[in-house]
C-alpha cells in the first residue's frame, strides 16, 4: 500500500462545477499536511495547508480527519485555469523526516 | 525576490557517466530538499538538509546517489554510474526553517540517460 494515496482521475468537469478530491495516508505519525498544484511540465506550488479545523481560501476548502487519516480538497465554481494536477502532501516524522507526495489527481475544467 | 534555481535545466548523458545537479535555494532558507519525479507520478523524496547536514537521506535509492550542502546554501546532487532508470525530473525545494513549513520548488532538472 502506498503511503499517500489519491484517486488519479482524470476528473473532467464543466466550468462552474464543484469538484472534490480525496487523499488517504497510512502513517499515523504524520504531522503536517498540504495540497500542492502542479501544471504540466512545471514545478509544484503550494495551494494550501490543511488543518484539523478545516481551512478555506476563496473557492478552495481543505479538510483533515486525523482519526480516518483522510484529507480532502473541495473546489467550488471551477474555472478553466483550475485545470492542473493536485498533489496531496504529508510530512511524517518517524525517526528522521520525510515529505511524501501522492501521485496526484488530474483535473480538466472545460468550457 | 529570487526563487529556487536549478542548473542545468536539461541534462542528457550516457549510461555509466557521472552527473551533478545544482540547486540554489531561496536566500535565508535553512531547509533544502531533493525529489525525483517520473512521468505520471508525484515527486519522490530523496533527501532533506537542515543547514549543512542531511537530516534524512532515507529516500536516496542506492549508493550511486549522494548529495552535499557544504556551506548550508547551495546543494549538489551527484549521481554516479548513471542508469537509464535514473531518467526523471530532479526537483529541489527549500523552506525557511524546517519540515512543517511551505516548500518552494525550483523548476527542476530534466535528466535523460541514454
Amino acid at each position: 500500500r502506498k503511503e499517500v494515496e489519491q484517486d488519479p482521475g482524470p476528473f473532467n468537469v464543466p466550468e462552474g462545477a464543484t469538484v472534490a478530491f480525496n487523499c488517504t495516508y497510512s502513517n499515523s505519525a504524520s504531522q503536517s499536511f498540504f495540497w500542492y498544484r502542479q501544471d504540466c511540465r512545471k514545478e509544484p506550488k503550494l495551494l494550501m495547508s490543511v488543518y484539523s479545523s478545516g481551512n478555506e481560501d476563496g473557492r478552495f476548502t481543505a479538510q483533515l480527519n486525523r482519526a480516518s487519516q483522510y484529507i480532502s480538497l473541495l473546489i467550488r465554481d471551477s474555472k478553466l485555469s483550475d485545470s492542473a494536477t493536485y498533489l496531496c502532501v504529508v510530512n511524517a516524522h518517524t525517526g528522521g523526516f520525510k515529505t511524501i507526495f501522492g501521485a496526484g489527481t488530474r483535473l480538466f475544467v472545460k468550457a | 525576490g529570487a526563487g529556487v534555481s536549478q542548473t542545468p535545466s536539461n541534462k542528457v548523458t550516457e549510461k555509466g557517466k557521472y552527473v551533478e545537479l545544482r540547486c540554489d535555494p531561496i536566500s535565508g532558507h535553512t531547509a533544502l530538499y531533493w525529489y525525483r519525479q517520473s512521468l505520471g507520478q508525484g515527486p519522490e523524496f530523496l533527501i532533506y538538509f537542515q543547514g549543512t547536514g542531511a537530516a534524512d537521506d532515507s529516500g536516496l535509492p542506492n549508493d550511486r546517489f549522494f548529495a552535499v550542502r557544504p556551506e548550508g546554501s547551495v546543494s549538489t546532487l551527484k549521481i554516479q554510474r548513471t542508469e537509464r532508470g535514473d531518467s526523471a525530473v530532479y526537483l529541489c525545494a527549500s523552506s525557511l526553517a524546517g519540515a512543517r513549513e511551505t516548500q518552494y520548488f525550483g523548476p527542476g532538472t530534466r535528466l535523460l540517460v541514454l
